[in-house]
């Protein structure tokens, strides 16, 4: 299985202030078809995951442009300018390149 | 706007089974490969089953691998999954969610204890 490994595990971001999340798969998410297939994710407190960043840098639907997901083969990031309120939650970063699809152990980012 | 409503969630005995249903709306629900996700209380995320748009594919993760099936019925745009044999490690909060995993359903909490 594709082992994904996520630092650091919490962060605290003083509001307004930006945050990065990396995350590092065992292999790479490069798939022959030129796209990379890592995904990010936040679950709000109580809620269930929601969709951030698609194929590596794609933004989701409804998704503010505070966050940008950027990376290699096997090594990414997720960032977040202007951290707000709502943004309080957990991050994932996933793989949906080969089955079975995993994700990694979380970052919890709370708030200064 | 899209909805995946799960249901069938309830305390069940180690070795019973359950079913799992989620009604989906809002989309074509026969043009996309469908998935289970799981997470344990205070736990991450486990994906634990796919079905492609017809239903002619499946994979499952080992540990549930001939024990969960999962299944979906396009004319009445609803996913299954069908838990047999289940397990105290089976216990998680089990989300319904599109292949791509753009969006995701409130959850369904099962709790497998004697």
């Amino acid at each position: 299985d594709i082992v994904m490994t996520q630092a650091p595990l919490s962060v605290s971001v003083t509001p307004g202030e930006s945050a990065s999340i990396s995350c590092r798969s065992s292999k790479s998410l490069l798939h022959s078809n030129g796209i990379t297939y890592v995904y990010w994710y936040l679950q709000k407190p109580g809620k269930s995951p929601q969709l951030l960043i698609y194929r590596m840098s794609n933004l989701a639907s409804g998704v503010p442009d505070r966050f940008s997901g950027s990376g290699s083969e096997t090594d990414f990031t997720l960032k977040i300018s202007r951290v707000e309120a709502e943004d309080v939650g957990i991050y994932y970063c996933g793989q949906l390149l080969e089955n079975p699809y995993t994700f990694g152990a979380g970052t919890k980012l709370e708030l200064k | 706007e899209v909805q995946l409503v799960e249901s069938g969630g309830v305390l069940v005995q180690p070795g019973r089974s359950m079913k799992l249903s989620c009604a989906a709306s809002g989309f074509t629900f026969s043009s996309f490969p469908m998935a289970w996700v799981r997470q344990a209380p205070t736990k991450g995320l486990e994906w634990v089953a796919t079905i492609s748009t017809s239903g002619g594919s499946t994979y499952y993760r080992d540990s549930v691998k001939g024990r969960f099936t999962i299944s979906r019925d396009n004319a009445k745009s609803t996913l299954y999954l069908q838990m047999d044999s289940l397990r105290s490690e089976d216990t998680a909060t089990y989300y319904c969610t599109t292949g791509g995993s753009s969006d995701w359903g409130q959850g369904v909490m099962v709790t497998v204890s004697s």
